[in-house]
């Protein structure tokens, strides 16, 4: 079975550009969260959706957004990038928004930002 | 805030040397306490979830168990492919807080 799977794999963009990651999620799984990984640290949550709706959201600035489609696919897109954006973006799907259901994450996207 | 602390940050065992991995933890509502393994250049990898104090589950060579404050992960008789990023996060509403991980090098 495929387990959770992002694109671009890696990804390289200037200050101040757009970017928008893309994520599809484990046959039957409804549920679609990202998270930002800096080097060296935890996972930090971004956003979840559960059934194309937003459950949750990080401490993250406007310049992130995300949505879900009717396939349960995902999109996190982040404007006005940073230098401080540069991280690794995963992304990760559960059956359902609950604690039933464990999040299965995806390899990730490594975007730097020069 | 939910708050998760891992000690120590990078732990260096000869093969077959036991020992254990600490998460403390600060949440209002625990709803589920999580481990993952995570390699390099990899997403990380569910090992365990535990719901409350007392419980424990095993996978192999890893035994995680959960107090009121804190969660161990105990790793016995370590071979070089238990060398990864270990990983304790909480449950709260939604999301998941993740401490910044504990480096296991296990050396044959």
């Amino acid at each position: 079975d495929a387990g959770v799977t992002q694109s671009p794999t890696h990804l390289i963009k200037t200050r101040g550009q757009h970017v928008t990651l893309r994520c599809s999620p484990i046959s039957g799984h409804k549920s679609v969260s990202w998270y930002q990984q800096v080097l060296g640290q935890g996972p930090q949550f971004i956003f979840q959706y559960y059934e194309k709706e937003e459950r949750g959201r990080g401490n993250f600035p406007d310049r992130f957004s995300a949505r879900q489609f009717p396939n349960y696919s995902s999109e996190l897109n982040v404007n006005a990038l940073l230098l401080g954006d540069s991280a690794l973006y995963l992304c990760a799907s559960s059956l359902v928004g609950t604690e039933d259901s464990p999040l299965h994450f995806g390899n990730g996207t490594r975007l730097t930002v020069t | 805030e939910d708050q998760v602390t891992q000690s120590p940050e990078a732990l260096r065992l000869q093969e077959g040397e036991s020992s254990s991995l600490n998460c403390s933890y600060t949440v209002s509502g625990l709803r589920g306490l999580f481990w993952y393994r995570q390699d390099p250049g990899k997403g990380p990898e569910f090992l365990f979830t535990l719901y409350s104090a007392g419980e424990e589950k095993e996978k192999e060579r890893l035994k995680a168990t959960l107090t009121k404050k804190e969660s161990f992960l105990h790793i016995t008789a370590p071979k070089p492919e238990d060398s990864a990023t270990y990983l304790c996060a909480v449950l709260s509403g939604s999301r998941l807080t993740f401490g910044e991980g504990t480096q296991l090098t296990v050396n044959p």
